[in-house]
């Protein structure tokens, strides 16, 4: 079956970029039908999604980060990515990376997670 | 703050039943399907029902979901221990232009 796993620093100095990648195993993204998604959650809050990307690119961001974030998709090595611009202690979150059937459907599989934390 | 609104705590003893609103719009629920997910401490969040109402193959049917107008509920029946955790509805908005995940209810199994 389909999984996910998320990889990066666990550590990023303020006003610098966080990079995640999602790998995926057990299908492939360049098959089309399926989303790859970003969702963080911050300490004591609740799940807050990041965005979306599409096989061919196209990507939907969530409106109150999108100034701030890029969702970009390498289906030569069956991953995706994500990057987050001038990072603040406000990004200090888990960062998970899931799977849905469509922009309006449920995300049935998920990544471990990987905290990152903003501190200098 | 999330356009869509959950009760932040719900509990209830074992074997009970449990359920938890999710309060949205005419721009989320009312229009696009609801997705139910269940978020055990130090795991993955976990999708428990998409399309209002359907659980995913190996969801237990004590879990099930409904919808009417602007709001939707989860209901948990027969409730276990390992129930214990953070529930969340989500829902696409189209006035936002993505998707929304509702601020969570905490279970607690008494």
């Amino acid at each position: 079956q389909v999984q996910l796993q998320e990889s990066g620093p666990g550590l990023v100095k303020p006003s610098q970029t966080l990079s995640l990648t999602c790998s995926v195993s057990g299908g492939s993204i360049s098959s089309g039908g399926y989303f790859w998604s970003w969702i963080r959650q911050c300490p004591g809050k609740g799940l807050e999604w990041i965005g979306y990307i599409y096989h061919n690119g196209d990507t939907y961001y969530n409106p109150s980060l999108q100034s701030l974030v890029t969702i970009s998709v390498d289906t030569s090595k069956n991953r995706f990515s994500l990057k987050v611009n001038s990072v603040t202690a406000a990004d200090t979150a888990t960062y998970f990376c899931a799977r849905s059937g469509g922009p309006f459907y449920g995300m049935d599989v998920w990544g471990l997670g990987t905290t990152v934390t903003v501190s200098s | 703050q999330s356009v869509l609104t959950q009760p932040p705590s719900a509990s209830g003893t074992p074997g009970q039943r449990v359920t938890i609103s999710c309060s949205g719009s005419s721009s989320n629920i009312g229009i696009n399907t609801v997705n139910w997910y269940q978020h055990l401490p130090g795991t993955a969040p976990k999708l428990l029902i998409t399309s209002d109402n359907e659980r995913p193959s190996g969801v237990p049917d004590r879990f099930s979901a409904s919808k009417s107008g602007t709001s939707a509920s989860l209901a948990i029946s027969g409730l276990q221990s390992e129930d214990e955790g953070d529930y969340y509805c989500a829902a696409w908005d189209d006035s936002l232009n993505g998707y929304v995940f509702a601020t969570g209810t905490k279970v607690t199994v008494l």
